[in-house]
């Protein structure tokens, strides 16, 4: 079965530091997604990306955050200058069309200390 | 008010038991999503609904749009089915809005 894959799976910055989590979705799927998952808490909307464009993004997504789908097949969620409550597990999705069903990632875990 | 609401937050149960999990929404939705997630984090979409019912194996899932409310079921419950059970809605556009998860434990 197709999967939505995710790299790194655990990563640790340093406050301030840039980093870029990187996604392979699924490749007939046209919609792109990222959410995030505060621990303990309940997962939240960041970003949607479409025809090489953002879609729709929440109050989170804030200069502070970008996506780029830099080759055809990797989708990436970059954070510049991360702060401590930028940990969380991101989580990257894919879907066919704007009303088809979510294959999410296995996640990356972001912890800034 | 959340626009997702879960209940129970935490479910117990004996293998075999059948169980039912609760999701009442405020807004107006082009679909409800059930997903599962397993204590290493990762998520896993089980159904997709956006009228009557649905059902895959053990799972069964329902909804009442004029009521605003959808029903996951398992039946004949085992202790593998343990995990966070999540309710997700599209109300417009293409992003998902989650409610809170429940806990699933199920003993043997």
């Amino acid at each position: 079965e197709p999967e939505v894959t995710q790299t790194p799976s655990h990563q640790v910055t340093q406050m301030g530091q840039e980093v870029i989590l990187r996604c392979v979705p699924i490749s007939n799927h046209l919609y792109f997604y990222w959410y995030r998952q505060i621990l303990g808490q309940k997962v939240e909307f960041l970003v949607s990306f479409y025809n090489n464009e953002i879609s729709e993004k929440s109050e989170i997504f804030d200069d502070q955050f970008s996506v780029e789908r830099p080759d055809g097949s990797n989708f990436t969620l970059k954070i510049r200058s991360t702060k401590l409550e930028d940990s969380a597990m991101y989580f990257c999705a894919s879907s066919e069309g704007r009303a088809a069903g979510y294959t999410f990632g296995s996640g990356t875990r972001l912890t800034v200390v | 008010k959340n626009e997702v609401e879960q209940s129970p937050q935490n479910l117990t149960a004996q293998e075999g038991e059948f169980i039912t999990i609760n999701c009442s929404y405020s807004v107006g939705i082009s679909a409800l999503h059930w997903l599962q997630q397993h204590p290493g984090g990762g998520i896993v979409s089980l159904f997709m609904l956006s009228s009557g019912k649905k059902k895959h194996g053990r799972l069964i899932a329902t909804i009442n749009i004029q009521e605003k409310h959808s029903s996951l079921h398992i039946t004949a419950s085992h202790p593998r089915d343990s995990a966070v059970y999540i309710c997700a809605v599209r109300s417009g556009g293409s992003r998902l809005t989650f409610g809170e998860g429940t806990q699933l434990t199920v003993n043997p």
